[in-house]
């Protein structure tokens, strides 16, 4: 079975442009989850969706939104770069049958610099 | 305080050697715990996943939680220098998947 999917690999934007990230999850997977990790700040969640919904959000700007398709393919958007935005962005993706308990599996990531 | 605290490292242990990775955690309510590796430049891989008080094994991997003392930790037997990654601790708190992180502790097998 095919692993998370993750597309640009790397990206160079300069401060002010805007960016789309994408991940298609594992097949069967419903929940896509996004994380941004920076040496600074470590890793981070950014938000999740499921059912095309956002279920949970984490502390970012309103800079940072995203979407969920039907076949639960996501995106994620960061408008107004900023140079802080620089990051490893993960998706990870989980069946979402057991609650809480579920187990998330990453992609391997965008790496964005922005200059 | 943190959420989720770890000893940032670096550990280094010979092969062959116990490594022993320590993580805890400020929030009562949680309700799932999580051990991820990651290698320099690659995203983080499962390692072991517990939700129950007591020891968890899978190989060389043992896994303890201990809720009332909110102390999750890692044992790895029989080190590897294929072992030397970071290794982050995570924690889910309520239903869905919002997984809250350790800064990682970095391990150093020496051979």
């Amino acid at each position: 079975k095919a692993g998370v999917t993750q597309t640009p690999r790397y990206l160079i934007k300069t401060r002010g442009q805007q960016v789309t990230l994408s991940c298609s999850p594992i097949s069967g997977h419903r929940s896509v989850s996004w994380y941004q990790q920076t040496p600074g700040q470590g890793l981070q969640f950014l938000f999740e969706y499921f059912s095309e919904t956002q279920r949970n959000k984490g502390n970012f700007p309103g800079r940072f939104s995203g979407r969920q398709f039907s076949n639960s393919r996501s995106e994620m958007n960061v408008s107004t770069l900023e140079l802080g935005d620089s990051a490893l962005y993960l998706c990870a993706s989980s069946r979402m049958t057991q609650g809480a308990r579920e187990t998330q599996y990453f992609g391997p990531g965008t790496r964005l610099l922005v200059l | 305080q943190k959420e989720v605290e770890q000893n940032s490292g670096p550990l280094s242990v010979p092969e062959g050697a116990i490594a022993s990775l320590n993580c805890t955690y400020s929030d009562r309510v949680s309700q799932s715990f999580f051990w991820y590796r990651q290698y320099s430049g690659k995203s983080p891989e499962l390692i072991m996943s517990i939700y129950s008080n007591g020891d968890k094994e899978d190989g060389r991997f043992t896994a303890q939680l201990n809720k009332a003392s909110q102390y999750v930790s890692l044992l790895i037997r029989d080190s590897q220098p294929s072992d030397s990654a970071t290794y982050l601790c995570a924690v889910n708190r309520e239903y869905g998947n919002k997984l809250v992180f350790g800064a990682g502790t970095i391990l150093r097998v020496k051979s």
